[in-house]
């Protein structure tokens, strides 16, 4: 089965630090990964998506994020943390033969520190 | 591009009574889906429409559950004789309908609370 897994509970770093939010992936067949935010009691935005091509993908809001297959990651990484950065983060995998649906991981919440 | 929305975003029920969601999708988006997030954790898939067709129900969503998409614009969810287990945050989302995988755009959530 298609799954994502977010290793850690909560990303504590210092504004203006580099930020990266872990996942691992497993799937069969090809990865299609993305990233979501979600603020307080605001739907989940979408940040950036893997298909294929090059493994470093660039989002929005200067959020990138790196594909490794040899070690199935798709960390989030964010060079400079801004302090209105502080939300949860999902990550996710389509589903294979699953119409396009998404399996979630649980989350990680980032905590920029000002 | 007005978004995803959700109507109502807050809901108070108390167990027994049914409750209605709905959703309307970006308008040139064929796909929907609905989604039940409790707390500390992701999104879970409840069920999925291409246009008017409801083409996958995951078994989460029990015979309680049920969810239309009439003409395939806007979608309802209807959850009767609501259990306190059925508390949660429920979102719905659309996409395109092309091959290639596509981001779905999330509205910002129905939450239900179940007294």
């Amino acid at each position: 089965a298609q799954s994502v897994a977010q290793p850690e509970d909560q990303v504590n770093v210092a504004e203006g630090n580099p930020l990266t939010v872990k996942c691992t992936y497993s799937v069969s067949g090809n990865p299609y990964l993305f990233w979501y935010v979600q603020y307080p009691n605001r739907g989940l935005q979408f940040l950036l998506k893997y298909i294929t091509g090059d493994n470093l993908v660039k989002g929005s809001y200067g959020f990138e994020a790196e594909f490794n297959k040899s070690q199935t990651s798709f960390h989030l990484k964010k060079p400079s943390a801004l302090v209105s950065d502080s939300a949860l983060y999902f990550c996710a995998v389509r589903v294979l033969y699953g119409n396009n649906r998404l399996a979630f991981g649980k989350g990680n919440q980032v905590v920029v520190i000002p | 591009d007005t978004g995803v929305s959700q109507d109502p975003r807050h809901k108070i029920t108390k167990r027994g009574q049914n409750v209605t969601f709905r959703c309307d999708p970006i308008s040139e988006h064929n796909r929907l889906y609905w989604y039940r997030q409790t707390l500390g954790q992701g999104p879970e898939f409840l069920t999925y429409f291409q246009n008017e067709a409801q083409l996958e129900k995951s078994r989460l969503l029990s015979d309680r559950f049920s969810a239309e998409r009439p003409k395939g614009s806007f979608s309802t969810l209807e959850i009767q004789r609501t259990e306190q287990g059925d508390s949660a945050m429920y979102l719905c989302a659309s996409s395109r309908g092309l091959l290639a995988p596509r981001e779905q755009y999330f509205g910002p959530g129905t939450r239900l609370t179940v007294t």
